[in-house]
């Protein structure tokens, strides 16, 4: 069965400083590879999504991932932090459902990121 | 587009009653999914519709748990004889086709078995 890891349960960084957020995944085949973003209280957006080609990726607010097969992992960086970026974050994966036809997501147990100022 | 609404944001409700949460989704979006959220944890699969067919069901979703989308547009999420295991944030997201570009949430319900 398909599974996400976030081995990082509470990150605390500097304002300012780089910050990588782990995220591996089981999973048989390729697969679709999201980080989520939550703020108290608040649903989830979407900051990024792999689904094919080029393994980095770009997303909102200033983040990017990178698709690593040969570890199975979608780490989630961001060159520097502001203290906005204080929130969970979740990395999840894409599971085909209806012959095909969609997908649903399975998502890690997240990861709270603490900004100190 | 107004994004996904949920109503109501939070429901208090005693063990036993039943209650019925609604999502209005992206007008365009003809697939509809609800999530559950326990503290600590990341959102769960609950089901999946599209246009006015529910297609998938986690095993999660038990009988005391029913979903509706009677016309394709707007659906409900009905719990019956609640528990207190039930309290968890009812996360409710829509797409068009096969949301290549992710789907888009609603802010939840937040509900409490007291």
């Amino acid at each position: 069965a398909q599974s996400v890891t976030q081995p990082d349960i509470h990150i605390t960084v500097s304002e300012g400083a780089s910050l990588e957020l782990r995220c591996n995944y089981s999973y048989g085949a390729t697969p679709y590879l999201f980080w989520y973003v939550q703020s108290p209280g608040q649903g989830l957006q979407l900051l990024l999504k792999y689904f094919s080609g080029d393994t980095l990726v770009q997303g909102i607010k200033g983040f990017e991932a990178e698709f690593k097969r040969s570890q199975s992992s979608f780490n989630l960086r961001k060159p520097s932090v502001h203290w906005s970026d204080a929130a969970e974050y979740f990395c999840a994966v894409g599971l085909l459902i209806s012959g095909g036809s969609n997908y649903k997501l399975t998502f890690g147990k997240g990861t709270l990121l603490t900004v100190n100022p | 587009d107004t994004g996904v609404s949920q109503d109501p944001r939070h429901k208090i409700t005693k063990r036993g009653q039943n209650v019925t949460f609604r999502c209005d989704p992206i007008s365009e979006h003809n697939r509809l999914y609800w999530y559950r959220q326990t503290l600590g944890q990341g959102p769960e699969f609950l089901t999946y519709f599209q246009n006015e067919a529910q297609l998938e069901k986690s095993r999660l979703l038990s009988d005391r748990f029913s979903a509706e989308r009677p016309k394709g547009s707007f659906s409900t999420l009905e719990i019956q004889r609640t528990e207190q295991g039930d309290s968890a944030m009812y996360l409710c997201a829509s797409s068009k086709g096969l949301a290549v570009g992710g789907y888009t949430f609603g802010s939840g319900t937040r509900l409490t078995v007291v």
